[in-house]
């Protein structure tokens, strides 16, 4: 079946760092991928869509110069978190739909912690 | 404001019997439902979806159980197996799947041996 991989798993950094965050689709191509936080006890809230080769949309109340998003081919999609501070501490995780009638794949996910 | 709730966090059933998950939405511009599983350190995996034109889709043990006029979804597991044991979401969406999601905030199974 499809696969979404999403690399790293886990990241613990200081504040102020960024943090690059990889989605694949590793055997389909991805013509939209997503990218989703979910707070503790709290649902997978979209963060911003990104199609191959053009600008990301993003959702209300998302900074786009704080999650800066890459849609460099059909198989990968980058979230680069700037300047991360504690409040952005949070489970991120990315999904892929191919073209057809499919369902969004998703990738395992990134825990990230700001200390 | 949620417009997909699931009202149970938490259910527990016996092995062999009928879990039934519950999803309630608001938007009725949603045309597009679909019901996720998620074990720990584990992304979503898709289990079943359903279109708003339509009121029931069967796949093996899982049903899908649409009522348009309540604005109510349910998933049917039967029977139920400890393998099972995990947390369901229910998402919903616009142009049939195409578009993003909206999840509820998932209701976690355990089932027992």
């Amino acid at each position: 079946g499809a696969v979404v991989s999403q690399h790293p798993s886990r990241v613990i950094c200081k504040s102020g760092t960024s943090v690059k965050i990889e989605c694949r689709s590793l055997d389909f191509q991805a013509t939209t991928m997503f990218w989703y936080r979910q707070f503790p006890k709290q649902s997978l809230m979209l963060m911003a869509t990104s199609n191959e080769g053009s600008k990301a949309t993003y959702e209300q109340g998302v900074e786009k110069d704080k999650f800066l998003i890459n849609h460099a081919s059909l198989t990968l999609s980058t979230l680069t978190v700037t300047s991360a501070h504690p409040e952005d501490s949070s489970f991120y995780i990315c999904s892929a739909i191919g073209g057809g009638n499919q369902p969004q794949h998703f990738g395992d996910g990134t825990r990230l912690s700001i200390l | 404001d949620q417009q997909v709730k699931q009202n149970s966090p938490s259910l527990s059933v016996q092995e062999g019997r009928i879990s039934i998950l519950n999803c309630d939405y608001t938007n009725s511009m949603f045309d597009y439902f679909l019901w996720y599983k998620k074990y720990p350190a584990e992304g979503p995996t898709f289990l079943i979806s359903i279109s708003s034109i339509k009121d029931k889709n069967e796949d093996g043990r899982f049903t899908v159980f649409l009522n348009k006029s309540a604005k109510h979804l349910s998933l049917h597991i039967v029977p139920s197996q400890p393998g099972d044991s995990a947390v369901y979401f229910c998402a919903a969406s616009f142009q049939g799947g195409s578009e993003k999601l909206v999840f509820g905030k998932g209701t976690k199974l355990t089932v027992n041996p």
